[in-house]
């Protein structure tokens, strides 16, 4: 079993859709989590830190249960521009940083 | 600040043939790392470096070697290049008192090994 896992998609929808990934890691002892945003032939880069009470900046909304051992991602009124590979990453202490394998969002005019 | 910068951004290597990747940061990170990542398989970690002259293995380490004997600099060393070294390489860094722990990646190399 992976230790991120995430449905790798792709998911195509239309202008204005609201969108949600999922993903869940198996160490229960993991520490931070983050949103990572790749666009093609680029580097990742970080689209939001993940926090134990959920949170939001603008159009996009992370949520985190550890319970459950769960992270997700809303994104609603979806743009073209958010076309990309979400990856969901967990750090497991110290430097020790897992990721996702991602998953492929189209957004269609 | 230039940030995180990689070259070569493309290289086609022979199989057998050695090359170092070169990676530079200017933000004074402590952390350094290495990854490849290959389609489906996410980002896998090579090689890290926690300072200067301090290195460790990630992984997937086997056919690469790393050194770090300033702040600024992290190469990447193929020893033998194989074809299933054939990936995207990016060199990342992290700063232990950034806010999250955020890495930030270089553009990436993109290797095809023959």
């Amino acid at each position: 079993r992976k230790e991120v896992e995430q449905d790798p998609g792709p998911f195509n929808v239309p202008e204005g859709a609201t969108v949600a990934f999922n993903c869940t890691y198996s160490n229960s002892a993991s520490q931070s989590f983050f949103w990572y945003r790749q666009d093609c032939r680029k580097e990742p880069k970080l689209l939001m830190s993940v926090y134990s009470s959920g949170n939001e900046d603008g159009r996009f909304t992370a949520q985190l249960n550890r319970a459950s051992q769960y992270i997700s991602l809303l994104i609603r009124d979806s743009k073209l521009s958010d076309s990309a590979t979400y990856l969901c990453v967990v750090n497991t202490g110290g430097f020790k940083t897992i990721f996702g394998a991602g998953t492929r969002l189209f957004v269609k005019a | 600040n230039a940030g995180v910068t990689q070259t070569p951004k493309f290289q086609v290597l022979k199989t057998g043939q050695s090359m170092t990747l070169q990676c530079a940061q200017d933000m004074n990170h402590e952390y350094m790392s290495w990854y490849r990542q290959d389609p489906g398989m996410g980002l896998r970690l090579i090689h890290y470096s926690v300072g200067a002259g301090i290195t460790d293995q990630g992984e997937v380490p086997n056919g690469y070697n790393v050194s770090r004997s300033t702040t600024e600099d992290f190469p990447l060393r193929l020893l033998s290049a194989a074809p299933s070294q054939t990936s995207v390489y990016f060199c990342a860094s992290m700063s232990p008192a950034g806010a999250n722990n955020e890495q930030f990646f270089g553009p990436g190399t993109r290797l095809t090994v023959l």
